[in-house]
Parts: C-alpha cells; structure tokens; sequence
C-alpha cells in the first residue's frame, strides 16, 4: 500500500501570499496524483490531477507539480475562500487507492 | 451538471447491516467506474471500494473486505453500498465519487451519515 505524507499539518498564511503543500510518497506513483480541497460539512473538491492538470473550474492560482514521491500544491495568492482542509491522494498503485492525511490552511 | 446523492445513512447496532445508495444525474453514468469512500468524524478520508462501469469488476479496501459489497444499476443510474457485521470503526460519512477515467475523483456527493452504536 502507498503512503501518502503532507506536511505541514497545519498551514496558517495572510491572503495575497503564496500557501505551498507538501505532499510525499513511499513508492514512486510517477504522476498519478491528484489534490483535493475540503471546506467544513462539504465533499471534498478535485483540484489538480495527473500532478499538474487543474480540474475544470479550478482558478489558476492553484498549481501542483513533483513526480515520483515528491509532490507540490502551491495557491500562488491566497484568497480567503481557500481555507480548509487539502488532501494528496495517489491512483497509480490501487487497491486501495489511498490519501494522505490532510493540510488544515488557515487564513492568518 | 453532474449530481450524486447518497441515502440510507443513519445509527445501526453494532453487528448490523444497511445499504446505502447513491443517484447520480448529469452525466452518463454507465460510462464510469464508481466508488465509495469514507470519513470518520474528524478524520481524513478513506478509500471503501470501487465499481467498474459495466460491475466486471470491484475492489475493496482491507477493513471492509467480506464485509461490504459493492453494486450498481446501470438502467436506474444507482450505485449501492451493502453493509453488514457493522462495528463502530465504521461510523462514517459516506459518499459516492465518480472516477475521472482514471485520474481522481471529479464528483461527490454531499455524503450520508453511519453511525454504528450500542
């Protein structure tokens, strides 16, 4: 089973500057990771697949990046409706398809 | 616009059984392979099991294994969750998420509540 590692736990950064994620693998998942977003009493949210693609509707201030076990989410400008809980999750190796255990941003 | 929603959550016994669904709208649903993932109350979230788009195939995650099975009815757009010999680690949100053909999960439900108790 893969392991998926975010770091930090807890992000807390002021609007108009740059939030960047972590998210690492135990094994090489070459590019087959995804990022997801999550708001309070919401289903999370695709942002970002295949490591880099933004997911329909997804504003370009989002961007992912990394291959193999190092991965990136980076929110270039923060806004304050980017608050919440983001999640790395990998299908190259499945079952199971699994998740990491989540970044809580803050908004500072 | 794609729509999931999922039904039948609510508190069971433990040792229990329940079966969840979920309809979709939207989108043409016997083109996708389905899933079910999981989130404990203030936990992260856990993969449950998976459907391909013509039901050839389903996988399942560790802890659900002989336990949970997996199905769809492709004429009446519905994915459903069999539940059974419930135990409280499987107090959860549940929701459907449909699969991107194959990179991540691109929709999902508001999600159904289980609670399994004494």
């Amino acid at each position: 089973e893969v392991v998926l590692t975010q770091s930090p736990l807890t992000l807390s950064v002021s609007p108009g500057e740059r939030a960047t994620l972590s998210c690492r693998a135990s094994q090489s998942v070459a590019r087959d990771l995804a990022w997801y977003q999550q708001k309070p009493g919401q289903a999370p949210r695709l942002l970002i697949y295949a490591a880099s693609t933004r997911a329909t509707g997804i504003p370009a201030r989002f961007s992912g990046s990394g291959s193999g076990t190092e991965f990136t989410l980076t929110i270039s400008s923060l806004q304050s409706e980017d608050f919440g809980i983001y999640y790395c999750q990998q299908y190259n190796n499945w079952p199971p398809y699994t998740f990491g255990q989540g970044t809580k941003l803050e908004i500072k | 616009e794609v729509q999931l929603v999922e039904s039948g959550g609510t508190v069971v016994q433990i040792g229990g059984s329940l079966r969840l669904s979920c309809t979709a709208s939207g989108f043409t649903f016997d083109d996708y392979t389905m899933h079910w993932v999981r989130q404990a109350p203030g936990k992260g979230l856990e993969w449950v099991s998976l459907i391909s788009w013509d039901a050839s195939y389903s996988y399942y995650a560790g802890s659900v294994t002989g336990r949970f099975t997996i199905s769809r009815d492709n004429s009446n757009k519905s994915l459903y969750l069999q539940m059974s010999s419930l135990t409280p680690e499987d107090t959860a949100i549940y929701y459907c998420a449909k699969d991107r053909s194959g990179f991540g999960f691109d929709s999902w439900g508001p999600g159904t509540l289980v609670t399994v108790s004494s």
